[in-house]
């Protein structure tokens, strides 16, 4: 156990439909990633918040959209769902916004876009 | 720029063992090796950073060849428990603002 939560763990939805996911670091965490996996596109960075901020962007669409709170939690907003977004989505934290900073990996939330 | 990894598939017996590599045309700052088993999360095993020594963990060690922009992952007297799928990540530069970009991965079965 990472000591990194994710909600839901599953999550099943319609094409053109919005989700949140959630994401709480662990204790101490202040740096938030967001990674999606998928088969054909592997584990690709989306996101980076260091302490309520945006730190760095990687591959994120347009139609996505991630914000990290006071309480350092974080959720990723997926909006006009395509089936193409179906993947397992990950949340990493690490202490600071460092990369000789280990990122802990949360259990993901695998979402399927039907 | 995705690092390489090779070889992209390793079967082993038990007690045998491997080396996986992950190859980069940019140059490293840091490497992260993480082992992920099907369905789960990626776990961490270790940081190579840039100009660093050799990294060891139980069994399982790691190198960074800076000139060859290299890292390469030891697994000595594989274990069952070593199965799974091996991805490093990479870090490109020390400004404290970039996610890992990961290889796709080398999938390590272990048999009895």
């Amino acid at each position: 156990d990472s000591g990194v939560t994710q909600t839901p763990k599953h999550l099943i939805t319609a094409t053109g439909q919005r989700v949140t996911l959630r994401c709480s670091p662990r204790s101490g965490d202040l740096s938030v990633y967001w990674y999606q996996q998928s088969l054909d596109q592997g584990l690709q960075f989306l996101i980076q918040y260091y302490n309520g901020e945006e730190r760095a962007k990687g591959n994120i669409l347009e139609r996505f959209s991630a914000q990290q709170f006071p309480d350092l939690h974080s959720e990723l907003n997926l909006s006009s769902l395509e089936l193409g977004d179906s993947a397992l989505y990950f949340c990493a934290s690490s202490m600071n916004p460092s990369e000789t900073d280990t990122q802990y990996f949360g259990p993901g939330t695998r979402l399927t876009v039907l | 720029q995705q690092p390489v990894q090779s070889p992209q598939a390793v079967i082993l017996r038990e007690g045998e063992d491997a080396v996986i590599n992950c190859s980069s045309s940019k140059a490293l700052y840091s490497v992260h090796w993480y082992r992920q088993k099907h369905g789960e999360a990626p776990v961490f095993l270790m940081i190579l950073l840039k100009g660093g020594e050799q990294m060891r963990h139980e069994k399982i060690s790691a190198s960074f060849n800076e000139k060859k922009q290299q890292s390469s992952l030891y697994l000595t007297a594989s274990q069952l428990s070593y199965s799974g799928t091996y991805f490093c990540g990479t870090a490109y530069s020390g400004g404290g603002a970039d996610g890992l970009t990961f290889g796709k991965g080398t999938h390590l079965i272990i048999q009895p």
